[in-house]
């Protein structure tokens, strides 16, 4: 099956600071989406991108599916940025919409 | 518009016993997903339904079954409970392709 690889496992940022997340995935994906858990364990969609760029707010992602990575940019981070970012995919064929998840970046933004 | 329920929030149950996880999606969604997540990993997937009828299943152990409902809500059923399968379970639904997620339930097996 289609494997998902996010980097760094773990950030640690100031205020104010700027950052990257990185997602490789290992075929071809017809579904590309970015989330953001918080501390209660609710998954927030970030963006919708199974190629192209996007932006929203301090927040962009750019997927370049024939390389196939996605990038999500963090600017200008606040606390509230902090938690868990997934990426998760779904891969070309089958009638199953079925998302396979990465194994997260944990970012700590301090004051 | 409201987004993904699911009832209830938490769950303490003892382990042999049932469980019963209920879910209702995005109005217009046909569309249902569950996902099984245990501390410090991503979400597992268990099932999709589509229109009440199974469209997938992860790698589950038969203990685990749900169904859709004609009004396109949806129950996740575990029975036999074991100690293993204490973990946050998120229901999603989908239009197309972008799927949404509830809050989650947060079940104990002691």
């Amino acid at each position: 099956g289609i494997q998902v690889e996010q980097s760094p496992p773990d950030l640690i940022l100031q205020e104010g600071a700027n950052s990257t997340l990185r997602c490789n995935f290992s075929d071809s994906v017809n579904n590309l989406q970015w989330f953001h858990q918080n501390p209660w364990g609710q998954l927030i969609n970030l963006f919708y991108i199974p190629s192209g760029t996007k932006q929203n707010g301090r927040l962009s992602a750019t997927t370049v599916a024939t390389e196939r990575y996605s990038l999500l940019y963090i600017s200008s981070s606040q606390t509230t940025d902090s938690g868990v970012y997934f990426c998760a995919v779904d891969s070309y064929g089958g009638a199953t919409n079925k998302l396979i998840f990465g194994t997260g970046t944990l970012l700590a933004v301090q004051p | 518009d409201a987004g993904v329920t699911q009832s209830p929030t938490h769950l303490i149950k003892t382990r042999g016993q049932q469980v019963t996880l209920r879910c209702s999606p995005i109005s217009g969604h046909k569309s249902v997903s569950w996902y099984q997540q245990v501390l410090g990993q991503g979400p597992q997937f268990i099932f999709q339904y589509y229109e009440k009828e199974e469209r997938g299943r992860g790698n589950f152990p038969d203990r685990f079954s749900a169904r859709q409902f004609p009004n396109y809500s949806s129950e996740l059923n575990v029975n036999a409970l074991l100690l293993g399968d204490s973990a946050l379970y998120l229901c999603a639904s989908s239009l197309v392709f972008e799927q949404f997620f509830g809050p989650g339930t947060r079940l104990t097996v002691l």
